[in-house]
């Protein structure tokens, strides 16, 4: 098994481009969020989804989409890229239910914006 | 407020000895608790976890310990190895509430000296 798959690694935007970091999962979790780390700090969440077709916000969404069109996959949109959105972002799967699942995370995206 | 707070950055040890890292929280509505480590690079990986109920969970060398009156979790290594030498990250999720929507302290560095 893959688990959590992200792509790209590494990427860098200029002001006010857009783009998706692509995240796919074959656990079939039913459960799906995106995190973000800035350098000295935890992770951070950005949007979650319980199942396809339903998503909603986390602590940090603005500048961000997110859509769930299939159990495995969780795209993250980018409208319009800021010096201020370089992190490293952390895509992560777990069971669906309450409390007591860990999430299984991928190897993150390096993004860097100019 | 940061509601989870790991308030040691980093921790240097022996190996051979123990290492004890530290975690405290604000929310009472947290109920669940899980610790995982990252290595440069790559996303966090589960280590262990505690619920509420419990006061100590342990698997192999890391034990957790909770002390819900105090609001403070440990994670005990015994003994600890060089391999060891990663990031830890305490998580918290209040009752009925996913794994992936945890909330992240910012992390210690563990160093574990051969």
């Amino acid at each position: 098994n893959a688990g959590v798959t992200q792509t790209p690694k590494f990427q860098v935007l200029k002001t006010g481009q857009s783009m998706t970091l692509q995240c796919a999962q074959d656990m079939n979790h039913e459960y799906m969020s995106w995190y973000r780390q800035d350098p000295g700090m935890g992770l951070r969440l950005i949007h979650y989804s319980v199942g396809a077709g339903i998503t909603d916000q986390g602590e940090v969404p603005n500048g961000y989409n997110v859509s769930r069109s299939t159990t495995e996959d969780f795209p993250l949109r980018l409208l319009s890229a800021a010096p201020s959105q370089t992190s490293v972002y952390f895509c992560a799967s777990s069971e669906t239910g309450g409390g007591s699942t860990e999430a299984f995370f991928g190897q993150g995206t390096r993004l860097t914006v100019v | 407020d940061q509601q989870v707070k790991q308030n040691s950055p980093s921790l240097s040890v022996q190996e051979g000895r123990i290492s004890i890292l530290n975690c405290d929280y604000t929310n009472s509505m947290f109920d669940y608790f899980l610790w995982y480590k990252k290595y440069p690079a790559e996303g966090p990986t589960f280590l262990i976890s505690i619920s509420s109920i419990k006061d100590k969970n342990e698997d192999g060398r890391f034990t957790v310990f909770l002390n819900k009156s105090a609001k403070h979790l440990s994670l005990h290594i015994v003994p600890s190895q060089p391999g060891d030498s990663a990031v830890y990250f305490c998580a918290a999720s209040p009752f009925l509430t996913n794994a992936g929507k945890s909330t992240f302290g910012d992390g210690t560095t563990l160093t574990v000296k051969p």
